[in-house]
């Protein structure tokens, strides 16, 4: 079964930028590439979302490579709040089909 | 921004008997629904996805029998949990969008399921 693949966990410092990496080699041309972020019993909370071009908003920046197998969530200056889970989820522009993988967890250090 | 609710936020059944969970995107239409669940210290699952009016898809090793999902309309799903054992207990949680992968997933805040 296709999945999004990313780390199991990574560590950043406090105000340092953090670049988080996900695979998804099986893409198709109708997935988006979607992110999102939980904290322990809460459900995820939107972050960023894009089909081919690279994103920006308030919270984060979307690079997708020009391929589109592999994306990279970067959050510019991370703070404590911004340890949680993050997952890089497709879905499909065609069905809704969602593909997802572990997530990722990140912790920020002081 | 799009907000879901999730009801109840905890529930505590007895073995044997089934739990109603319930999910509503309040100010928007939502075109599909997911319904997850999630075990302690574990990722999130798939469970089945559930556009309005039409049966709900299940991922595999989900039994549709005993998970009864119901989207009756443009704003409501349900997720029924039958004849609930100790197994089941776990942290569901729904998700909706007003359309097809261009629009974000909004979550609800789940649902801590017990069963004794």
């Amino acid at each position: 079964d296709a999945k999004t693949t990313q780390p199991n966990s990574m560590e950043s410092n406090e105000e340092e930028p953090v670049h988080l990496p996900c695979n998804h080699s099986t893409i198709s041309g109708t997935d988006y590439i979607h992110w999102y972020r939980q904290l322990p019993s809460q459900g995820p909370e939107y972050v960023i979302h894009g089909l081919t071009s690279n994103v920006n908003n308030r919270m984060a920046s979307l690079a997708i490579a020009e391929d589109r197998k592999s994306s990279t969530l970067i959050l510019h200056r991370a703070t404590l709040r911004d340890a949680a889970v993050y997952y890089c989820i497709l879905i499909s522009g065609a069905n809704s089909k969602l593909t997802f993988g572990k997530g990722i967890t990140l912790s920020v250090r002081p | 921004g799009a907000v879901v609710s999730q009801h109840p936020s905890w529930v505590i059944c007895k073995s044997g008997t089934s739990v109603k969970i319930e999910c509503r995107s309040l100010d928007f239409q939502a075109t599909t629904m997911f319904w997850y669940r999630q075990f302690p210290k574990q990722s999130l699952m798939l469970m089945a996805t559930s556009n309005e009016g039409s049966k709900a898809t299940y991922e595999q090793g989900v039994e549709k029998d005993k998970f009864l999902i119901n989207h009756a309309s443009l704003t409501l799903s349900t997720l029924t949990v039958t004849s609930a054992h100790p197994e089941d207990s776990s942290f569901y949680i729904c998700s909706a969008t007003r359309s097809r992968g261009g629009s974000p997933l909004h979550f609800g805040n789940g649902t801590r399921l017990t069963v004794t």
